[in-house]
């Protein structure tokens, strides 16, 4: 079945360095989306990405996705302790079913 | 977007027993999706749960293990029967938000149970 495969699992940085996580999946999705996951919470909704090549900004965050809409990337431009958490990605298709991502746990030291 | 209302919010329970867990939605839904998180781990889909259908399960997931109900186009429940400790885990229920803008899915705050 569809597999989505996220790398890095954890990443540890010094507060004001950049931080990026790759999404790839076994197949072609439809739309690729992100969350955001604090401690503790549940998956908050980030962004959507649909169009082949597309990219997409807010703030300090930009998203990608691939020319062939089956990787899809997360940068964050110099992190803040508020952007802590663990970072999903979860490819979306035809039926309305996401499957997420390993997720990319965040650690920022002030 | 759409506010899902999911209770209990954690819950210990002795194993063999069985627990409900409720999702009501400030607004009508087609599809209600329900996830586990295992401590650490992603979300696996568990089943999608449609109005006047049954619900339909993943790969792993069975109705007699997670039944689910749905009633109306706004709450959803979803059972964990006869439990063993490799159920601990987090339950969320979930919706797609539609309308005019882009706003993913939204998800309950989950509902923490610990099998003893």
């Amino acid at each position: 079945g569809q597999q989505v495969m996220q790398i890095p699992q954890y990443q540890h940085v010094q507060e004001g360095e950049d931080f990026t996580t790759y999404c790839n999946s076994s197949t072609t999705l439809s739309n690729i989306q992100w969350y955001k996951q604090r401690p503790g919470g549940h998956p908050v909704f980030l962004i959507q990405l649909v169009k082949s090549g597309e990219v997409k900004k807010q703030k300090r965050l930009t998203f990608q996705f691939g020319e062939a809409k089956k990787n899809s990337s997360l940068h964050i431009t110099a992190t803040q302790t508020t952007d802590v958490g663990t970072y999903f990605c979860a490819g979306g298709g035809d039926t309305g079913k996401l499957i997420f991502g390993q997720g990319t746990t965040l650690q920022v030291k002030p | 977007s759409a506010v899902i209302s999911q209770k209990p919010s954690r819950d210990i329970c002795q194993r063999g027993t069985s627990l409900t867990i409720q999702c009501q939605v400030d607004s009508q839904v087609t599809m209600m999706f329900w996830y586990r998180q295992q401590p650490g781990q992603s979300l696996t889909l568990i089943a999608t749960a449609n109005q006047g259908s049954e619900a339909t399960y993943e790969s792993g997931f069975v109705i007699d293990k997670f039944p689910i109900s749905r009633p109306n186009l706004t709450f959803s429940t979803l059972t964990v029967s006869n439990m063993s400790p490799e159920d601990s885990s987090i339950y969320l229920c979930s919706v797609e938000v539609t309308g005019s803008g882009n706003y993913g899915y939204t998800f309950g705050s989950g509902t923490r149970l610990t099998v003893v």
